[in-house]
């Protein structure tokens, strides 16, 4: 059972918008915006894709966008593309001087 | 660029023990903390922990303590991973990561470590 709890799949049709949910405690999410987000299609090394809760690196397409409400973070992808189709891993620091990680959402583009 | 790049995959058998490298580019080594997380086959990613580059002092997670160590060699730019007496069940693809107390940005390209008699 991981530390932070994200759905296990999710899917949307090209041009959709599809939202996936991590919910931990007020031990870490809840109380650090050092949350993340990876994206790693399959065979591949994760790719941040959100840092600090809605912070894009260079590189990251404005379809992706992170939130925060209470212990629960999202990553939102508007403009769904075919080459979205990964798994999506959220992570947060926590106040044991620790990194936790959700266990994993398949995102399908149907 | 940051880099950071993984030696290649291994194949032990059980019981014997496994070193796993990762060389760094492109920033200061000593001013990064590095993560080591494991992803089992068709599974998620596990922290296992990390160490500071700076001080060389490890942090291990909850199950990730006993046969695990994490060294550095600041000389070199180099983290290692080493698994001891190690079980099927240690199979996976090892990650090595930098990040500073935070969950990590860039990802080294994984060693698949396979443990089989």
């Amino acid at each position: 059972q991981s530390a932070l709890t994200q759905p296990p799949s999710v899917s949307g049709s090209p041009g959709q918008s599809v939202t996936i949910s991590c919910t931990g405690t007020s031990s870490d999410v809840g109380i650090y915006n050092r949350v993340s987000w990876y994206q790693q299609p399959p065979g591949t090394a994760p790719r941040l894709m959100i840092s600090e809760v809605s912070n894009r690196p260079s590189g990251v397409p404005d379809r992706f966008s992170g939130s925060k409400s209470g212990n629960t973070a999202s990553l939102t992808i508007s403009g769904l593309q075919a080459e979205d189709e990964a798994h999506y891993y959220c992570s947060s620091y926590s106040s044991s001087s620790t990194v936790l990680f959700g266990g994993g959402t398949k995102l399908t583009v149907l | 660029q940051v880099q950071l790049v993984q030696s290649e995959s291994e194949l032990k058998q059980p019981g014997a023990s496994v070193k796993v490298s990762c060389r760094a580019s492109g920033y200061t080594f000593t001013s990064y903390t590095m993560n080591w997380i494991r992803q089992a086959p068709g599974q998620g990613l596990e922290w296992m922990g990390w160490i500071s580059s700076n001080a060389g002092s490890p942090t291990y997670a909850q199950g990730f303590t006993g046969r695990i160590v994490f060294s550095l060699d600041t000389s070199a730019s180099t983290a290692y991973l080493q698994i001891s007496s190690l079980k099927a069940d240690d199979t996976a693809v090892y990650y090595c990561a930098r990040s500073t107390v935070r969950p990590p940005d860039y990802w080294g390209q994984g060693t698949l470590v396979t443990v089989s008699s």
